[in-house]
């Protein structure tokens, strides 16, 4: 079945280090691919999505290209904030609708 | 809008006792669905409905959980007889399609079963 796997956590960056969160799918066919975030005590909320290869989604200074040759849809960000501390997701939803989410990545900045 | 509401937020409880987790989302989303997350299992999906019919209900732990959607505002999610290990926060999320579209989710709720 359709399958998201992410870097462990957590993840702890000094601010304004530069911040590259692995994620790679396995799927049949051409799914969409999206980043979650969750800030503690929330519901998760979008970050950036791309819906075909070589799409690059982008938010926030936050970016994640589809490159389908590699299966993989890194997020990545030149320059981390505290306000960043969050978990962060990768998710898709598969050609037979099937939504996966990973296992998530806690990423804790320190001033 | 107000976003996907969800209630109660927080919800502690005795094993056996029923709990009935409520949503309401977005207006004019056309899908829903019930996430639960735990530490130890990370974000499942549990069940989703299109229109208010149920589509996929195989992340349905077992028997004791059920869900419905009345109409096209409202579902519940209701555990009966409760458990220790049901205790997780429990999401929903709506979205308009499901394949490209955003999943917008509730602030969930936090049940603890003692």
């Amino acid at each position: 079945g359709d399958s998201v796997t992410q870097m462990e956590g957590p993840v702890t960056l000094s601010e304004e280090a530069f911040l590259t969160i692995n994620c790679t799918y396995t799927a049949t066919g051409y799914p969409s691919l999206f980043w979650y975030v969750q800030y503690p005590g929330e519901g998760l909320q979008l970050l950036l999505k791309a819906t075909k290869a070589d799409d690059k989604g982008s938010n926030k200074g936050f970016e994640a290209t589809y490159r389908k040759e590699t299966t993989s849809f890194h997020l990545e960000k030149g320059s981390v904030q505290v306000s960043d501390s969050a978990v962060y997701f990768c998710a898709l939803i598969g050609a037979g609708q099937n939504f996966v989410f990973g296992p998530g990545t806690r990423l804790s900045v320190l001033p | 809008d107000a976003g996907v509401i969800q209630s109660p937020r927080h919800e502690v409880t005795e094993m056996g006792q029923e709990v009935t987790l409520r949503c309401k989302p977005i207006s004019g989303h056309d899908y829903l669905f019930w996430y639960r997350q735990t530490m130890m299992r990370g974000l499942e999906l549990l069940i989703y409905f299109n229109n208010n019919v149920p589509i996929d209900d195989s992340g349905m732990p077992e028997d004791r959980f059920s869900a419905k959607m009345p109409n096209a505002s409202f579902s519940t999610l209701k555990i009966q007889p409760s458990e220790p290990r049901d205790s997780a926060v429990y999401f929903c999320a709506s979205s308009l399609k499901p394949h490209t579209d955003t999943q917008y989710f509730g602030p969930g709720t936090r049940l603890t079963v003692l």
